[in-house]
Order: structure tokens, then C-alpha cells, then sequence
């Protein structure tokens, strides 16, 4: 079945520390994104990637970096820099282009910092 | 200004009640209107796509007014499985085909 992955479903992280949050997909999308949510609140979009090798900032980049080397992955990597990590984490595909392209979106990665 | 807003609510209603929840978008440039339910601690999942000239899926009617910047769902005969929040969410390509999302309208089916 196609469809997109995150893991680990649930990540502690200390205080200082990087962590990376996995999304992989096999439907073939061109176009992946990152959003966090927070309780009672909308997603707000952290990067989105519209090809291999590029990858734009969104509404709240700052404290965290991505990469997209393959089609099929988009990694988060939540730095130390991010001072209020703590959030439910959501990637999601589409096809780039096209009238009523919907976004496909994992089962999202609950960070909580201890 | 926000891209979407949506009454947050929380909306209660009773079984077989008819609810409606209403969405405007700022950006006249959006070309593609969606509605999703997220449960509680899930993910976003697509419940239907909204065209210009209205869809209806089973229980669920979804309407579009490109003039007015406006976007309604429609739930008829509302089941206890129907609680969940909606997310009213539209795109435009001019912006990489960014999605724009709506902090969401809490529903509750009461028995």
C-alpha cells in the first residue's frame, strides 16, 4: 500500500540535544512538507521541498533543518536552537502541480522534551 | 490577516442533528479547496474536495463562493463517529503549491 511514514511515533529528547524525525513516502510525490502543531492550535508549516536538492522555509523554520537527497525522503532535524520543542510533528506529500492535489500526511512524531 | 479562518467552536449536537461550519480564505489567488477531519491525536485525513460548483459525498456537502472568499461543509443526519475537529485547508500554485490551513471547528456528537 502507498503511503507515507513517520517515525518514531512518539521521541523524548533532553534539553540541548538534536533530534531527527524520519518521513518517507512511496507515492511518488514530488512535493513533501513539514508542519508542527501545538494543543488547540492550527499547522503551521516548518519547510517544504518541491524537488530533489531544494527545500524552502516556511512560517516557522527557525531551529529546525531538512534535507531531501531522495525523492522519497524528507528528514526534520530538530536542533538545540529550537527553544520550545515540545509538539506533534506532521509530514505530508502531494504532487507539485495540478487542480485539486491534496496533501497526504503521515501519522505524525509526538516530541516531547524532558 | 489570516490565509484561513474557521469559527473554532466547539459545536455540540445532537444525533441526526444538521451542522454547518463556514470558512473564508483572504487570498483571492486560491485555487483548491479542501476539508479535512483530524481525530483526536492523528493525523489530518481528506474528506472531501470542494468544487466551484458544490460536491456532496454521502451525508456531507461541501460548498464553494469564489466571490465572497467562502467555503462551507454541510454534515446532515450527524453520527457519534462524526466527532472529530474539520480543518478547512486551501492551496494555491502560485506559492509552490503551499496548503493554507484552518486552526479547525471542534464537533461533538452527543447521543
Amino acid at each position: 500500500d502507498g503511503g507515507i511514514t513517520q517515525s518514531p511515533k512518539y521521541l523524548f529528547r533532553k534539553e540541548g540535544q538534536n533530534v531527527t524525525l524520519s518521513c518517507e513516502q512511496n507515492l511518488n510525490h514530488d512535493a513533501m512538507y513539514w508542519y508542527r502543531q501545538d494543543p488547540g492550535q492550527g499547522l503551521r508549516l516548518i519547510y517544504y521541498s518541491q524537488i530533489v536538492n531544494d527545500f524552502q522555509k516556511g512560517d516557522i523554520a527557525e531551529g529546525y533543518s531538512v534535507s531531501r537527497e531522495k525523492k522519497e525522503s524528507f528528514p526534520l532535524t530538530v536542533t538545540s536552537a529550537q527553544k520550545n520543542p515540545t509538539a506533534f510533528y506532521l509530514c505530508a506529500s502531494s504532487k507539485p502541480r495540478g487542480m485539486n492535489t491534496e496533501a497526504f500526511f503521515g501519522q505524525g512524531t509526538r516530541l516531547t522534551v524532558v | 490577516r489570516k490565509e484561513v479562518e474557521q469559527d473554532p467552536g466547539p459545536f455540540n449536537v445532537p444525533e441526526g442533528a444538521t451542522v454547518a461550519f463556514n470558512c473564508t480564505y483572504s487570498n483571492s489567488a486560491s485555487q483548491s479547496f479542501f476539508w479535512y477531519r483530524q481525530d483526536c491525536r492523528k493525523e489530518p485525513k481528506l474528506l472531501m474536495s470542494v468544487y466551484s460548483s458544490g460536491n456532496e459525498d454521502g451525508r456531507f456537502t461541501a460548498q464553494l463562493n469564489r466571490a465572497s472568499q467562502y467555503i462551507s461543509l454541510l454534515i446532515r443526519d450527524s453520527k457519534l463517529s462524526d466527532s472529530a475537529t474539520y480543518l478547512c485547508v486551501v492551496s494555491r500554485q502560485n506559492t509552490g503549491n503551499q496548503f493554507y490551513f484552518g486552526t479547525g471547528t471542534s464537533l461533538t456528537v452527543i447521543p
